[in-house]
């Protein structure tokens, strides 16, 4: 596609609930990078993968937090046992090989109620 | 650890009237210095990006920045606002080709009739 895609756009689900985030980034770019913003931290970044391995995982606020990426492309984000906390919008963003610049997806806003 | 500090939370000027937005970074060698720009609801927009070379450096919607290292600052500036500029525009440093990202806290900027 012309740039990242992530669904779904919005998400409410109830606390306890597992979620998951899908993010499609941009043929061709094989890093691929998970970020949040929230009112009260701002934009924290959560893990990168260059291809299908996270090298940098630092982000991750807790082990209810992972995320995978296969085939070198569409990388999926996942929240077990929602919080309130959790509640943010999940922005993903791509690079090219070469490239310094990351390209940001629209987000997927979580409400956890 | 590298941080990003916007000082000027909410900013309001008038339509055509100059526009200069602060950024100060903290990283020991040369940064990769980013400002993007995101409008209600959607994700983030890259203006333009410095990594080299010369420090004044052009970027989209009639945007510029410039890159001083003595003051460890990167602001941005606009010669003429338009309304349309009416957004949250954050700056973000990183260390090197596929590094993450680490954002200042954004400065929203109102512009007025």
């Amino acid at each position: 596609g012309a740039g990242v895609s992530q669904s779904p756009s919005n998400k409410v689900t109830e606390k306890g609930k597992d979620v998951e985030l899908r993010c499609d980034p941009i043929s061709g770019h094989t890093a691929l990078y998970w970020y949040r913003q929230s009112l009260g931290q701002g934009l924290e970044f959560l893990i990168y993968f260059q291809g299908n391995s996270a090298p940098d995982k630092s982000g991750l606020p807790s082990d209810r937090f992972s995320a995978e990426r296969t085939g070198g492309s569409v990388s999926t984000l996942t929240i077990q046992r929602t919080q309130q906390e959790d509640s943010a919008v999940y922005l993903c963003a791509s690079s090219h090989p070469t490239g310094v610049e990351q390209y940001f997806g629209p987000g997927t806003r979580l409400t956890v109620t | 650890a590298q941080s990003v500090t916007q000082p000027d939370i909410h900013i309001t000027v008038s339509e055509g009237a100059s526009l200069e937005l602060r950024c100060n970074y903290s990283y020991g060698a040369t940064p990769y210095l980013f400002w993007y720009v995101q409008s209600p609801g959607q994700g983030l927009q890259l203006l333009l990006k410095y990594f080299s070379g010369d420090t004044l450096v052009q970027g989209i919607k009639g945007f510029e920045a410039e890159f001083k290292r003595s003051q460890s600052s990167f602001n941005l500036r606009k010669p003429s606002v338009h309304w349309s500029d009416a957004a949250e525009y954050f700056c973000a440093v990183g260390t090197g080709t596929a590094s993450k990202l680490t954002f200042g806290t954004g400065t929203r900027l109102q512009v007025t009739l």
